[in-house]
């Protein structure tokens, strides 16, 4: 059974450029959230994408966008890249048809730097 | 607003027991999950707490106060592999929303 995969494991963009991350979650699961985690902190919702909608948005601005397709994938996207987007951005799939608590199943992420 | 405090270091050592507090204030409360990260790692699911009281899985325990908008995890008979960072996280509108804490770097020394 494989857990949750991402793509690309590290990426190096400049300020100003556009990237595409990429998830496949769980397989059974339908319910895909992003998150981005700097050094030493705890990790920080971004969105979460539930039959490919965006069913909640953290405290992020527009240059971050998602899309779910109808296998459960998904990719983030950041456009307008700045230094302070450096960070491991992890995806996390649960379930959420008749789960109490959804309990989340996080990838190995993508660490991102911008130069 | 969301905010979690979590002590920012313990340390303790091998065969010991140690309790990881997390505090939170939140709007739309559904439950206290916990989370572990080794470093270079993705997090991992421990435990979750929607009710008061205890929850126990196996050397790790968790527990909530909704009153009080506490909770703790309590690691027992320590081993070196459990040295890693411990992240609380309150999830909220109905499982759509996750609040995580800044994390507590836990080290066990021999």
């Amino acid at each position: 059974d494989a857990g949750v995969t991402q793509s690309p494991t590290h990426l190096i963009k400049t300020r100003g450029q556009q990237v595409t991350l990429r998830c496949s979650p769980k397989s059974g699961h339908d319910t895909v959230s992003w998150y981005q985690q700097a050094l030493g902190q705890g990790p920080q919702f971004i969105f979460q994408y539930y039959e490919e909608e965006e069913r909640q948005r953290g405290n992020f601005p527009d240059r971050f966008s998602g899309h779910q397709f109808p296998n459960y994938s998904s990719e983030l996207n950041v456009n307008a890249l700045l230094l302070g987007d450096s960070a491991l951005y992890l995806c996390a799939s649960s379930l959420t048809a008749g789960s109490s608590y959804n309990e989340q199943f996080f990838g190995p992420g993508t660490r991102l730097t911008v130069l | 607003g969301q905010s979690l405090e979590q002590p920012s270091e313990v340390t303790a050592v091998e065969g010991a027991i140690v309790q990881i507090n997390c505090t939170y204030q939140t709007s739309g409360f559904y439950g206290l999950s916990w989370y572990q990260q080794h470093d270079g790692g993705a997090p991992t699911f421990l435990s979750y707490n929607a009710l008061d009281g205890l929850e126990e899985t196996g050397r790790f325990s968790s527990f909530l106060s909704r009153s009080d908008s506490y909770g703790y995890l309590l690691l027992q008979e320590l081993q070196m592999k459990d040295s890693a960072s411990y992240f609380c996280a309150v999830t909220s509108n109905y499982g759509q929303n996750f609040v995580f804490g800044p994390g507590t770097r836990l080290s066990v020394l021999p």
